[in-house]
Formats: C-alpha cells, structure tokens, sequence
C-alpha cells in the first residue's frame, strides 16, 4: 500500500500571499488530519476531516482552511502568510478511530 | 491542552533503560506514541486505549493509568537506532481524532 503523499515538498512564498497544500491518504483511510510543526511549538494539530466534514479544528487563526473531496484527499488554504507561518506542514490519515500515519510533511518558508 | 512531557531529552548508551513520561490535565481515552527522526515524518509506535492496558512492541512497551491520566513509554536495552524525538498524542473521546502532541522527548542513544 501506497502511504501518505503530500505535495509538494517545499514551498517559499513571502508574505501576504496564499498557499494550498495537498494530502492524499493511504488508500481507505477517511480521515485526515493536519498538523504544524515548529522547534518551539512542536505538533500543533490545526484540522481533521472525516467524510468531506471537518470534524475537528484546533486554535489557529481563520487565515488556515482546509477541505476534504470524496476521494479523501485534502487541501489545506493558508491565506495572507506571516512569516510566522514558516513551518513543516504534516498532514496524517487513518481508519476512523486508530493510529495516524503521517506523510512526508511539506516544509513552507515565509520571506 | 497538549499533554506534557519529561523529560525533554535523555542521553543513553547503547544497552541502556529509558523511560520517558506523558501526563494530562484532562480524562484521556487513548494516548499514542510517536517516534520521529530527524528530516523524516513521525512513525507510529503504539496506541493504548481506556482501560489501563501495557502494551509491547520489541523492546519498546508502554502503560497507561487512565486515572492519574499518564502514560509511560519503556526503552529498554537501547540500541543507536531508538534515537529520535518521542512524542505522545493524546485524545479524549473514541470519537474524536482531535490528536493533542506533546512537545517531544529527545532521545539520543552513543555506541
């Protein structure tokens, strides 16, 4: 089985613009979560979707969206970056309610 | 909340004993571990639901005490390889993927 892909891998942007990051998870898996991680903040979870639904959400600004189509894959929308946004990006899928399998991460920069 | 962690780093040689400690201010159903090396995602170690179970894994086992909200991971007899940053996600609700991470436990095993 193909694991999680995210795509793409790196990313530099400055700030004010917008970015749309993409998950596909591991084939069967319906949920998909998204997560920052910074050397100060480590994990910081921002969303899940199950079914399309976003089932979850964590304490992050309305500028970081994200959506779910009926394949499973998932796009997560920053918009107006900050240069705080600058971060690696992992997003993980997983039968409803078992382990989490994380993808490669995409490593955004914000200039 | 996102649980804590101690220690936040440990420095072993091989063939020695660690253990490295979650804890949570809020009723868990399930804690996971994570082990995650430099540059790459965080791999899946285990997961131990409500109910106060120990769980192994090779060398690596863990134990969670649903009433004093903690988890505990065990590395014993230490090999290079278990060097990584540990983390613990934590959940409160069967239903819920709403992951909550620890900031991570460095652990780094010398010849």
């Amino acid at each position: 089985k193909a694991g999680v892909t995210q795509t793409p891998r790196y990313l530099i942007k400055t700030r004010g613009q917008q970015v749309t990051l993409s998950c596909s998870p591991i084939s069967g898996h319906r949920s998909v979560s998204w997560y920052q991680q910074t050397p100060g903040q480590g994990l910081q979870f921002l969303f899940e979707y199950f079914s399309e639904t976003q089932r979850n959400k964590g304490n992050f600004p309305g500028r970081f969206s994200g959506r779910q189509f009926s394949n499973s894959r998932s796009e997560m929308n920053v918009s107006t970056l900050e240069l705080g946004d600058s971060a690696l990006y992992l997003c993980a899928s997983s039968l409803a309610f078992a382990e989490q399998f994380f993808g490669p991460g995409t490593r955004l920069t914000v200039l | 909340q996102q649980p804590v962690q101690s220690p936040q780093a440990v420095i072993l040689r091989e063939g020695e004993d660690a253990v490295i400690n979650c804890s949570s201010s809020k009723a868990l159903y399930s804690v996971h571990w994570y082990r995650q090396k430099h540059g790459e995602a965080p791999v899946f170690l285990m997961i131990l639901l409500k109910g106060g179970e120990q769980k192994g894994h090779e060398k690596i086992s863990a134990s969670f005490n649903e009433k004093k909200q903690q988890s505990s991971l065990y590395l014993t007899a230490s090999q290079l390889s278990y060097s990584g940053t540990y983390f613990c996600g934590t959940s409160d609700s069967f239903y819920n993927n709403d992951m909550r991470f620890g900031a991570g436990t460095r652990l780094t095993v010398k010849p």
